[in-house]
């Protein structure tokens, strides 16, 4: 089935980096993606992976697959006040090609 | 160019009443995907249409539906609200959610937020 799953919240200091992680279920999954929610806003794109890919760097951005255990983690380095969002993991399967099936979201806080 | 623009961003209706909900996607993309996002649920998957033609389909009742015109915009329709309809319904374009080869990713826009009195 497809299911992705996400922990709800983190709370990371300013400057340290943040790891949020997520777990998918479905294994034919092609493409896993990352997107940001601001407050009042839709959807952004951060950044996304091939299932054939095991890490994408992007600026501050890491993103690791684990592809037998069915674990994406997203590295935010460095991580500022601007980066306080809710954050979304989300899978594109071969069964399913034209559905993008999304986690619940993790709400990202930053402490001073 | 244009983002996906999405009518109305806001509206209140009471239960029982109807609701059209629009979605203009970026020029050049014919897919258009919806979602309800509610604090509980997340972000839920309703339908895609692609080329006037509905791909996909979620797990909601018959109550919510949808269509796409020739130009690609795209409209959802909510009959006989209830209560638990009230939400955040996100609509999102690409090029091709189907193609096989890219990474075909959507492009969301700001969202209507649905109360239902």
């Amino acid at each position: 089935g497809e299911d992705v799953e996400q922990s709800l919240f983190l709370s990371v200091r300013e400057g340290d980096s943040s790891v949020i992680n997520c777990t998918y279920t479905d294994s034919s999954s092609t493409y896993l993606y990352w997107y940001k929610q601001e407050p009042g806003a839709g959807l952004q794109l951060l950044t996304y992976i091939f299932s054939n890919m095991d890490m994408k760097q992007d600026q501050r951005l890491t993103v690791l697959l684990n592809k037998k255990d069915k674990h994406l983690s997203l590295r935010i380095a460095d991580t500022q006040t601007g980066d306080s969002a809710i954050y979304f993991c989300a899978e594109r399967t071969y069964s399913s090609a034209s559905k993008i099936i999304f986690g619940s979201g993790t709400r990202l806080s930053i402490r001073p | 160019k244009a983002g996906v623009t999405q009518t109305p961003r806001y509206l209140i209706k009471t239960r029982g009443q109807q609701v059209t909900l629009s979605c203009s996607p970026i020029s050049g993309h014919r897919s258009v995907s919806w979602y309800q996002q509610t604090p509980g649920q997340g972000l839920q998957f309703l339908f895609e249409y692609f080329s006037e033609t509905q791909r996909n389909k979620g797990n909601f009742p018959g109550r919510f539906s949808g269509r796409q015109f020739s130009n690609s915009r795209s409209e959802m329709n909510v009959s006989t609200l209830e209560l638990g309809d009230s939400a955040l319904y996100l609509c999102a374009s690409s090029v091709d959610l189907h193609a096989s080869s890219g990474a075909n990713v959507l492009t969301f826009g700001a969202g209507s937020r649905l109360t239902v009195l």
